[in-house]
């Protein structure tokens, strides 16, 4: 039961340039989504999130968009960095009560200096 | 900035025997729960945990599996019996349920390998 899907399981972009990374859901309950950023041996840290009344949600070189009719996200980082180098996940949740996260397998992104 | 610890790191266990992994989410959080990252696969959701008792769990969370906030501060898991099969990272994240659209905190995880 794949509800929430990144079809990228790996992504290489030059230091500088833009990354973007997509994510799909299937469950149109779904209303509050969620980008984390995990590094080897640590635990996923937060990154930006944005509710589905937006459509854009930005903080310094992140950007989510949201698709509600396309049931699509994107993180977007500009510019590229190599400590953005790790593995991104994209997490749904219906905003009611006890907010269980359904995730993605994961992208994981490397810059490249 | 306060953040959620988890102990041990990793616990090496035989098959069949009881572990207990151990959280302390950040102070003013009131949401708690448990996920788990089996090896090249999705990390799943177990158990969320709300006022002293089980919000909602996953079919995973079987009756192998029990949670506890044994006193202010900690939150655990505890596996009855493990199975080679539970063999994964287990995150532990908490919320400030402070509003509609809360963020949910993690820590580092617990690595568990049962032989």
């Amino acid at each position: 039961d794949q509800q929430v899907k990144q079809n990228s399981p790996s992504l290489s972009v030059q230091e500088g340039r833009i990354s973007i990374l997509n994510c799909d859901y299937t469950n149109s309950m779904f209303d509050y989504f969620l980008w984390y950023k995990k590094y080897p041996a640590e635990g996923p840290t937060f990154l930006i999130s944005i509710s589905s009344i937006k459509d854009k949600n930005e903080d310094g070189r992140f950007t989510v968009f949201l698709n509600k009719s396309a049931k699509h996200l994107s993180l977007h980082i500009v510019p590229s960095q190599p400590g953005d180098s790790a593995v991104y996940f994209c997490a749904a949740s219906v905003s009611q009560g006890a907010q269980k996260l359904v995730f993605g397998q994961g992208t994981r992104l490397t810059i490249n200096p | 900035e306060p953040e959620v610890t988890q102990t041990p790191s990793h616990q090496v266990t035989q098959m069949g025997q009881e572990v207990i992994l151990r959280c302390v989410p950040i102070s003013n959080h009131l949401y708690f729960y448990w996920y788990r990252q089996i090896l090249g696969q999705k990390v799943e959701f177990l158990v969320s945990f709300y006022n002293n008792e089980i919000s909602e769990k996953s079919e995973i969370f079987d009756d192998q599996f029990s949670v506890e906030r044994p006193d202010g501060s900690n939150f655990t898991l505890k596996i009855r019996s493990t199975k080679l099969e539970d063999s994964a990272m287990y995150f532990c994240a908490s919320d400030a349920a402070s509003g509609v659209l809360n963020i949910q905190y993690f820590g580092a995880g617990t690595r568990l390998s049962v032989l």
